[in-house]
């Protein structure tokens, strides 16, 4: 089946800073790209949905400045966190349409500023 | 989209079967219903889906009302591994830009 591979799977950050985080598709093309985020105990939230070669659509509430996606190739998909608060820490998710009916996730990314 | 509604959280006891209902009574003729499931602080893994017959993989069960208007997701002999937050979804037929949108999901505690 459709394998998404995301990196890193944590990462620590000082306030201010930015961080990227990358998905890839290993075994198919991905021409969408969905990113959503996960506060703890909470279900996850779409945040954006990522087309190849054109620009993200953002859900509403969504900084699109903060939040910028990237996806430039069928296989390569990018959130980077651009001045990053605490208040966005959180569990980062990405998800494509894989192949067929199914939906295929990465396995997570925890982001924690301090 | 149409909505689902399940349980907050159940219990099952290692070995029986687990079985988690969802309602969906908006659903339209042509919507899908999917379940995944999320192990803490990872990805959600996809389950099974099926539209009105019911159906039948190497993980579970889904058996969906002839109304369509509600189905139970069975895990046949459940384990501690299958501990989890088991999410209902609904949607159309195959989009590429369509996301799965997630409810608040039914947290199963397997206990030995």
């Amino acid at each position: 089946g459709a394998v998404v591979s995301q990196h890193p799977s944590r990462v620590i950050c000082k306030s201010g800073t930015s961080v990227k985080i990358e998905c890839r598709s290993l075994d198919f093309q991905a021409t969408t790209m969905f990113w959503y985020r996960q506060f703890p105990k909470q279900s996850l939230m779409l945040m954006a949905t990522s087309n190849e070669g054109s620009k993200a659509t953002y859900e509403q509430g969504v900084e699109k400045d903060k939040f910028l996606i990237n996806h430039a190739s069928l296989t390569l998909s990018t959130l980077t966190v651009t001045s990053a608060h605490p208040e966005d820490s959180s569990f980062y998710i990405c998800s494509t349409t894989g192949t067929g009916d199914r939906y295929t996730f990465g396995s997570g990314t925890r982001l924690t500023v301090v | 989209d149409a909505k689902t509604t399940q349980p907050p959280s159940m219990d099952c006891a290692e070995g029986r079967a687990a079985n988690l209902p969802c309602n969906h009574s908006t659903i339209s003729g042509n919507e899908y219903v999917y379940w995944y499931r999320q192990i803490h602080s990872q990805g959600p893994q996809y389950i099974i889906h099926g539209l009105k017959n019911n159906e039948t993989n190497e993980m579970a069960s889904l058996i969906i009302t002839e109304d369509r208007k509600s189905s139970t997701l069975i895990l046949p002999h459940a384990t501690l591994r299958d501990t989890a937050v088991y999410y209902c979804i609904v949607r159309p037929p195959t989009n590429s830009g369509y996301a799965l949108n997630f409810g608040k999901g039914t947290s199963l505690l397997v206990t030995p």
